[in-house]
């Protein structure tokens, strides 16, 4: 049982390049996220989304693109990188069910670093 | 809206000592607290959860937490900080309904002296 992956574990871009961070779950949750980490900043969402072809926003959006074509997984996408951007990303996911006993389930991270 | 404050951005403290991070919320309705802990390097993992019930919450690794819903606050407590316990803690508030998404606080980084 795998839990939350997220891939790459580390990318550095150029400013100006796009990519796209993969977060996979296989626990058949609903709900899913993307926080990003800075340092003295905590961790802070970026977007959601509560079930499979919907997604909304979070406190810090901008500058990126998120999609759940999938149930199980929700893709981050940053179409022009800036150099604000160079964060660590985190994957979340939870289920309304079983939210009281289990909460969250976090991915490893992704550290992203643009140049 | 939700809000977590965690006043305390760097706290030393020395090994065996005991140790108090604080929490503050807002939150308009009962809510549902979190401690959690990383390491460096490392990803989040959860410390303990307070849902209802008992105010005195037991977690893993020695940790506990007290909810005060007169003072907003949810303290996270060690009697005796042991050198691994050197990593940054982070609480968050969400609602009961698990509906809407955390909301963490800036994070307190613990360091640990001999």
């Amino acid at each position: 049982n795998a839990g939350v992956t997220q891939t790459p574990k580390f990318r550095v871009l150029k400013t100006g390049q796009s990519m796209t961070l993969l977060c996979a779950q296989d626990m058949n949750h609903e709900y899913m996220y993307w926080y990003r980490q800075d340092p003295g900043m905590g961790l802070r969402l970026i977007h959601y989304s509560v079930g499979e072809g919907t997604t909304a926003k979070g406190e810090v959006p901008d500058g990126y693109n998120v999609s759940r074509l999938k149930k199980q997984n929700f893709l981050l996408g940053l179409e022009s990188a800036a150099p604000s951007q160079t964060s660590v990303y985190f994957c979340a996911s939870s289920q309304l069910r079983d939210f009281e006993a289990y909460g969250y389930t976090f991915g490893s991270g992704t550290r992203l670093t643009v140049v | 809206a939700q809000s977590v404050t965690q006043p305390d951005i760097h706290i030393t403290v020395s090994e065996g000592a005991s140790l108090e991070l604080r929490c503050n919320y807002s939150y308009g309705a009962t809510p549902y607290l979190f401690w959690y802990v990383q390491s460096p390097g490392q990803g989040l993992q959860l410390l303990l959860k307070y849902f209802s019930g008992d105010t005195l919450v037991q977690g893993i690794k020695g940790f506990e937490a007290e909810f005060k819903r007169s003072q907003s606050s949810f303290n996270l407590r060690k009697p005796s900080v042991h050198w691994s316990d050197a990593a940054e803690y982070f609480c968050a508030v969400g609602a009961h309904s698990g509906n809407t998404p955390l909301v963490f606080g800036k994070g307190t980084r613990l360091s640990v002296i001999a």
